[in-house]
């Protein structure tokens, strides 16, 4: 158990509407990560925050956002679903800004209908 | 732009029969280069991070080891519970002061009785 806690394990939604994934960090880590995982695209950097501020982004979408509360809970918004958004959603922390190894989460599998 | 390349794609071993997982790599400034395993339905479990080449690391029956332009996880002995997806992942200097990683495809390595 990496003590990363990701919900909801599953997703199953519609076309055009809004989900919302939420992760808790280990304790004491500060960092939280967000990443998409597809079976053509493998694992893709999607944002990184730290302590409640941005940090750095990868390849995420527009129709995509996410937060870092400050008791360091995370939320991913995904809007405007599309088909091809239907993927592993992982979430995983450090205790660092950068050095630290990540720690996953097991995931929210968004299906998209 | 950093890359990694992990080969085989999928790899079939009898138990006990040893072999080596490649993750070739195209980074500018390595910081570190991270092995993780990963089991279906979970998320990828930390195992090794190596820094600068020629750094071994050993866990079990798992030896990682670094070089200048890639990294290989021995599998001495395996047995089936080692059956699982290794995943590699690099982080470099154009990643700044955070915890972006790049991860390869990852090898399916699947251990028989």
């Amino acid at each position: 158990d990496s003590g990363v806690t990701q919900t909801p394990k599953h997703l199953i939604t519609a076309t055009g509407q809004r989900v919302t994934l939420r992760c808790s960090p280990r304790s004491g880590d500060l960092s939280v990560y967000w990443y998409q995982q597809s079976l053509d695209q493998g694992l893709q950097f999607l944002i990184q925050y730290y302590n409640g501020e941005e940090r750095a982004k990868g390849n995420i979408l527009e129709r995509f956002s996410a937060q870092q509360f400050p008791d360091l809970h995370s939320e991913l918004n995904l809007s405007s679903l599309e088909l091809g958004d239907s993927a592993l959603y992982f979430c995983a922390s450090s205790a660092g800004q950068g050095d630290s190894p990540l720690h996953f989460g097991n995931g929210t599998r968004l299906t998209v209908t | 732009e950093d890359q990694v390349t992990q080969s085989p794609e999928a790899l079939r071993l009898q138990e006990g029969e040893s072999s080596s997982l490649n993750c070739s790599y195209t980074v500018s400034g390595l910081r570190g280069l991270f092995w993780y395993r990963q089991d279906p339905g979970k998320g990828p479990e930390f195992l090794f991070t190596l820094y600068s080449a020629g750094e071994e690391k050993e866990k079990e029956r798992l030896k990682a080891t670094l070089t200048k332009k890639e990294s290989f996880l021995h599998i001495t002995a395996p047995k089936p519970e080692d059956s699982a997806t290794y995943l590699c992942a690099v982080q470099g200097r154009s990643s700044g002061n955070t915890g972006k990683l790049i991860f390869g495809q990852g090898t399916t390595l699947q251990v028989k009785p």
